[in-house]
């Protein structure tokens, strides 16, 4: 069965600087999707980034990074250079095979504070 | 237009009302789908239309009933609901790809309060 597992239910960063925020899965499809989607106290879930399981190369969308280690089964995210607005909670999520599939899970989610 | 509205943005009912979320998307995706997240825990699907179809109904009580008049707008219709059953519930969007590199990133609205009395 598939899992997400996020083991940091809180982290601090001063703002300026770089965090990493851990994610592993447990699947036993080849083909998967990888999300990290951050939640502001709004509620409104917004899309950092995505990396597919065949994708050789990291993701990256801005500040946004995925450091994707696929024998290890991890998918942590790195937020550079954070800004105050990136305090939220954040979910990594998994959706199993690459076409048309609909059911994701996500993980329990990080709560990230910036520090001014 | 890449966003995805819910209406209201917060409700309060008794246990006997009858009530309706709204969820309407303008990106043409085919795919939207109805979340319930409690206070601290993650989205945990509830159900899943494809081409204005119910594709994945995860085990909801029936006193949710979901529906989808159009490829724009999804409903949710609540009816008899019990106090553990206050939320935010999420709507969100996504294309269906059957090929290429199917992203599938899904379009999350701002949600809906739930506040069952």
């Amino acid at each position: 069965a598939q899992k997400i597992t996020q083991t940091q239910p809180g982290m601090f960063v001063q703002e300026k600087e770089a965090v990493t925020l851990d994610c592993t899965y447990d699947t036993s499809d080849q083909s998967y999707g990888l999300f990290w989607y951050k939640q502001p106290s709004s509620g409104e879930m917004i899309f950092l980034i995505y990396q597919g399981s065949y994708d050789e190369q990291n993701a990256t969308e801005g500040r946004y990074s995925l450091n994707f280690q696929k024998a290890r089964k991890s998918a942590n995210l790195v937020i550079s250079a954070s800004q105050l607005g990136d305090s939220a909670m954040y979910f990594c999520a998994m959706r199993e095979g690459l076409y048309g599939g609909f059911k994701t899970i996500f993980g329990a989610g990080t709560r990230l504070f910036v520090k001014a | 237009d890449t966003e995805v509205t819910q209406t209201p943005k917060h409700l309060v009912m008794g246990m006997t009302n009858k009530k309706s979320l709204k969820c309407e998307q303008h990106m043409g995706h085919r795919a939207m789908y109805w979340y319930k997240q409690k206070a601290k825990k993650p989205p945990e699907l509830m159900f899943v239309y494809s081409y204005e179809k119910l594709s994945i109904n995860e085990s909801v009580p029936s006193r949710f009933s979901p529906e989808c008049p159009n490829s724009s707008l999804l409903n949710l219709h609540l009816h008899a609901l019990q106090p553990e059953d206050s939320a935010l519930y999420l709507c969100a969007s996504s294309q269906v790809r059957t090929s290429g590199r199917a992203i599938n990133e899904q379009f999350f609205g701002p949600g809906t309060r739930l506040t069952v009395l």
